[in-house]
Protein backbone atom coordinates (compact mmCIF):
# COMPACT_ATOMS: atom_id res chain seq x y z
CA UNK A 1 0.00 0.00 0.00
CA UNK A 2 1.55 3.30 -0.91
CA UNK A 3 0.85 6.18 2.13
CA UNK A 4 2.29 9.74 2.22
CA UNK A 5 2.84 11.55 5.49
CA UNK A 6 2.90 15.87 5.56
CA UNK A 7 4.46 15.99 9.06
CA UNK A 8 3.28 20.09 9.87
CA UNK A 9 -0.09 20.80 9.80
CA UNK A 10 0.80 24.27 9.94
CA UNK A 11 3.58 26.53 8.84
CA UNK A 12 4.15 30.17 9.57
CA UNK A 13 6.72 32.05 7.43
CA UNK A 14 7.24 35.48 7.87
CA UNK A 15 7.15 36.85 3.84
CA UNK A 16 10.75 37.55 2.16
CA UNK A 17 11.75 34.37 3.98
CA UNK A 18 12.29 31.01 2.17
CA UNK A 19 9.73 28.39 2.96
CA UNK A 20 9.96 24.66 2.87
CA UNK A 21 6.79 22.27 3.06
CA UNK A 22 7.27 18.58 4.17
CA UNK A 23 6.37 15.38 2.62
CA UNK A 24 7.61 11.88 3.31
CA UNK A 25 6.29 8.50 1.11
CA UNK A 26 6.08 5.31 1.06
CA UNK A 27 4.92 2.91 -2.03
CA UNK A 28 6.03 -0.07 -3.85
CA UNK A 29 8.74 0.43 -6.70
CA UNK A 30 9.23 4.13 -8.15
CA UNK A 31 7.55 6.91 -7.17
CA UNK A 32 5.27 9.64 -9.16
CA UNK A 33 5.07 12.55 -6.37
CA UNK A 34 2.81 15.85 -6.87
CA UNK A 35 2.19 19.11 -5.13
CA UNK A 36 -1.19 20.67 -5.12
CA UNK A 37 -2.27 23.51 -3.61
CA UNK A 38 -5.85 24.53 -2.59
CA UNK A 39 -6.91 28.49 -2.00
CA UNK A 40 -9.78 29.44 0.35
CA UNK A 41 -12.92 27.86 -1.64
CA UNK A 42 -11.54 26.66 -4.44
CA UNK A 43 -10.33 23.11 -5.85
CA UNK A 44 -6.73 22.29 -5.75
CA UNK A 45 -4.76 23.46 -8.42
CA UNK A 46 -2.08 21.42 -9.64
CA UNK A 47 1.78 22.81 -9.04
CA UNK A 48 4.49 20.14 -9.91
CA UNK A 49 5.19 16.84 -10.28
CA UNK A 50 8.29 14.34 -9.89
CA UNK A 51 8.38 11.49 -12.59
CA UNK A 52 11.49 10.81 -13.19
CA UNK A 53 14.93 12.49 -14.27
CA UNK A 54 15.88 15.38 -12.60
CA UNK A 55 15.58 15.23 -8.13
CA UNK A 56 14.91 18.96 -8.67
CA UNK A 57 11.42 19.86 -10.30
CA UNK A 58 10.33 23.20 -10.50
CA UNK A 59 6.87 24.40 -10.79
CA UNK A 60 4.42 26.95 -11.09
CA UNK A 61 4.27 30.48 -8.85
CA UNK A 62 8.07 29.95 -8.39
CA UNK A 63 8.31 27.03 -6.07
CA UNK A 64 10.30 23.90 -6.31
CA UNK A 65 10.63 20.32 -4.83
CA UNK A 66 13.68 18.40 -4.41
CA UNK A 67 12.75 14.66 -4.75
CA UNK A 68 15.21 12.34 -2.43
CA UNK A 69 15.07 8.94 -2.99
CA UNK A 70 17.15 7.72 0.21
CA UNK A 71 15.14 9.80 2.30
CA UNK A 72 11.68 9.45 0.26
CA UNK A 73 10.95 12.66 0.83
CA UNK A 74 9.71 15.34 -1.58
CA UNK A 75 9.70 19.02 -0.16
CA UNK A 76 8.09 21.93 -1.55
CA UNK A 77 10.27 24.59 -1.33
CA UNK A 78 10.34 28.67 -2.43
CA UNK A 79 13.37 30.74 -1.83
CA UNK A 80 11.05 33.80 -0.89
CA UNK A 81 7.60 33.43 0.52
CA UNK A 82 4.74 35.93 -0.36
CA UNK A 83 1.93 36.72 1.53
CA UNK A 84 -0.26 35.42 -1.57
CA UNK A 85 1.35 32.02 -1.05
CA UNK A 86 -0.67 31.67 2.04
CA UNK A 87 -3.14 28.38 1.08
CA UNK A 88 -3.47 24.60 2.11
CA UNK A 89 -0.74 22.58 -0.05
CA UNK A 90 -1.25 18.61 -0.65
CA UNK A 91 1.56 16.48 -1.80
CA UNK A 92 0.49 13.08 -3.74
CA UNK A 93 2.23 9.91 -4.15
CA UNK A 94 1.34 7.32 -6.91
CA UNK A 95 3.26 4.86 -8.61
CA UNK A 96 3.46 2.91 -11.99
CA UNK A 97 0.45 0.98 -12.98
CA UNK A 98 -2.00 2.71 -10.37
CA UNK A 99 -5.45 4.24 -11.25
CA UNK A 100 -5.35 6.08 -7.52
CA UNK A 101 -3.52 8.88 -5.88
CA UNK A 102 -3.35 8.76 -2.44
CA UNK A 103 -2.94 12.46 -1.02
CA UNK A 104 -1.62 13.61 2.48
CA UNK A 105 -3.47 15.19 5.18
CA UNK A 106 -2.39 18.64 4.10
CA UNK A 107 -0.48 21.20 5.20
CA UNK A 108 -1.81 24.86 5.73
CA UNK A 109 0.63 27.66 5.17
CA UNK A 110 0.96 30.84 6.46
CA UNK A 111 3.10 34.02 5.24
CA UNK A 112 3.36 37.01 7.49
CA UNK A 113 3.55 40.24 6.58
CA UNK B 1 -11.20 27.18 -20.52
CA UNK B 2 -14.19 25.10 -18.38
CA UNK B 3 -11.95 22.36 -17.62
CA UNK B 4 -13.80 20.57 -14.96
CA UNK B 5 -17.16 21.67 -13.73
CA UNK B 6 -19.09 20.47 -11.00
CA UNK B 7 -22.42 21.94 -10.00
CA UNK B 8 -24.20 22.63 -7.18
CA UNK B 9 -21.54 24.46 -5.45
CA UNK B 10 -23.49 24.93 -2.32
CA UNK B 11 -26.49 22.64 -0.94
CA UNK B 12 -28.02 21.97 2.36
CA UNK B 13 -29.71 18.70 2.54
CA UNK B 14 -32.45 17.13 5.12
CA UNK B 15 -31.41 13.75 6.45
CA UNK B 16 -32.88 10.78 4.18
CA UNK B 17 -33.16 13.18 0.93
CA UNK B 18 -30.97 12.42 -2.10
CA UNK B 19 -29.63 14.41 -4.45
CA UNK B 20 -26.74 14.49 -7.29
CA UNK B 21 -23.64 16.11 -7.75
CA UNK B 22 -23.12 16.71 -11.23
CA UNK B 23 -19.38 16.75 -12.96
CA UNK B 24 -18.84 17.33 -16.45
CA UNK B 25 -15.21 17.93 -18.23
CA UNK B 26 -14.91 19.04 -21.59
CA UNK B 27 -10.40 17.31 -21.80
CA UNK B 28 -11.78 14.20 -23.46
CA UNK B 29 -10.05 12.49 -20.42
CA UNK B 30 -11.01 8.98 -19.77
CA UNK B 31 -10.21 8.64 -16.33
CA UNK B 32 -12.54 10.62 -13.61
CA UNK B 33 -12.87 10.46 -10.45
CA UNK B 34 -14.82 11.88 -7.15
CA UNK B 35 -12.88 12.91 -4.05
CA UNK B 36 -14.47 14.23 -0.36
CA UNK B 37 -12.37 16.46 1.74
CA UNK B 38 -13.11 16.12 5.54
CA UNK B 39 -10.92 18.74 7.81
CA UNK B 40 -7.52 17.14 8.81
CA UNK B 41 -8.28 13.91 6.98
CA UNK B 42 -6.99 14.98 3.19
CA UNK B 43 -8.82 13.56 0.09
CA UNK B 44 -10.29 10.21 0.14
CA UNK B 45 -11.35 8.70 -3.63
CA UNK B 46 -15.08 7.46 -3.21
CA UNK B 47 -15.41 6.46 -7.20
CA UNK B 48 -13.63 6.14 -9.82
CA UNK B 49 -14.03 5.76 -13.90
CA UNK B 50 -11.74 4.80 -16.32
CA UNK B 51 -13.99 4.99 -19.49
CA UNK B 52 -17.66 5.59 -20.24
CA UNK B 53 -19.51 2.32 -19.07
CA UNK B 54 -16.99 1.60 -16.61
CA UNK B 55 -16.71 2.86 -13.01
CA UNK B 56 -14.98 1.51 -9.56
CA UNK B 57 -15.16 1.73 -5.94
CA UNK B 58 -12.41 3.87 -3.80
CA UNK B 59 -11.76 4.11 -0.28
CA UNK B 60 -14.86 5.53 0.86
CA UNK B 61 -17.90 4.40 -1.48
CA UNK B 62 -20.22 3.68 1.35
CA UNK B 63 -23.85 5.98 0.57
CA UNK B 64 -22.78 7.11 -3.12
CA UNK B 65 -23.32 5.97 -6.36
CA UNK B 66 -21.73 6.99 -9.58
CA UNK B 67 -22.55 6.03 -13.27
CA UNK B 68 -20.60 7.07 -16.62
CA UNK B 69 -22.86 7.22 -19.94
CA UNK B 70 -20.77 9.31 -21.75
CA UNK B 71 -17.00 10.21 -21.49
CA UNK B 72 -17.62 14.05 -20.45
CA UNK B 73 -19.98 12.96 -17.59
CA UNK B 74 -19.83 11.48 -14.20
CA UNK B 75 -22.49 12.49 -11.76
CA UNK B 76 -22.18 11.53 -8.14
CA UNK B 77 -25.48 10.16 -6.35
CA UNK B 78 -26.33 10.62 -2.79
CA UNK B 79 -28.84 7.95 -1.25
CA UNK B 80 -30.78 8.51 1.90
CA UNK B 81 -28.54 11.71 2.74
CA UNK B 82 -26.68 11.02 6.17
CA UNK B 83 -25.12 13.88 8.63
CA UNK B 84 -21.44 11.45 8.18
CA UNK B 85 -22.00 12.76 4.40
CA UNK B 86 -21.40 16.31 5.00
CA UNK B 87 -18.00 17.42 3.68
CA UNK B 88 -16.79 18.92 0.66
CA UNK B 89 -16.78 16.86 -2.84
CA UNK B 90 -14.08 17.21 -5.70
CA UNK B 91 -15.08 15.58 -8.72
CA UNK B 92 -11.31 15.38 -11.02
CA UNK B 93 -10.56 14.11 -14.03
CA UNK B 94 -7.17 12.81 -15.92
CA UNK B 95 -6.06 11.48 -19.16
CA UNK B 96 -4.73 8.93 -18.16
CA UNK B 97 -3.93 6.84 -14.73
CA UNK B 98 -3.64 9.32 -12.05
CA UNK B 99 -1.64 7.47 -10.12
CA UNK B 100 0.82 6.50 -12.98
CA UNK B 101 2.13 10.10 -13.17
CA UNK B 102 -0.51 11.86 -14.96
CA UNK B 103 -2.13 15.36 -14.04
CA UNK B 104 -4.98 15.10 -12.37
CA UNK B 105 -7.43 17.99 -12.84
CA UNK B 106 -9.61 19.41 -10.01
CA UNK B 107 -12.96 21.15 -10.02
CA UNK B 108 -13.83 23.53 -7.81
CA UNK B 109 -15.57 22.31 -5.24
CA UNK B 110 -19.23 21.51 -4.15
CA UNK B 111 -20.24 22.27 -0.41
CA UNK B 112 -22.63 20.03 1.29
CA UNK B 113 -24.41 19.93 4.70
CA UNK B 114 -26.69 17.33 6.18
CA UNK B 115 -28.99 18.47 8.41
Amino acid sequence: AQSVAQPEDQVNVAEGNPLTVKCTYSVSGNPYLFWYVQYPNRGLQFLLKYITGDNLVKGSYGFEAEFNKSQTSFHLKKPSALVSDSALYFCAVGAFGNEKLTFGTGTRLTIIP
Amino acid sequence: NAGVTQTPKFRILKIGQSMTLQCTQDMNHNYMYWYRQDPGMGLKLIYYSVGAGITDKGEVPNGYNVSRSTTEDFPLRLELAAPSQTSVYFCASSYSLGGSGNTIYFGEGSWLTVV
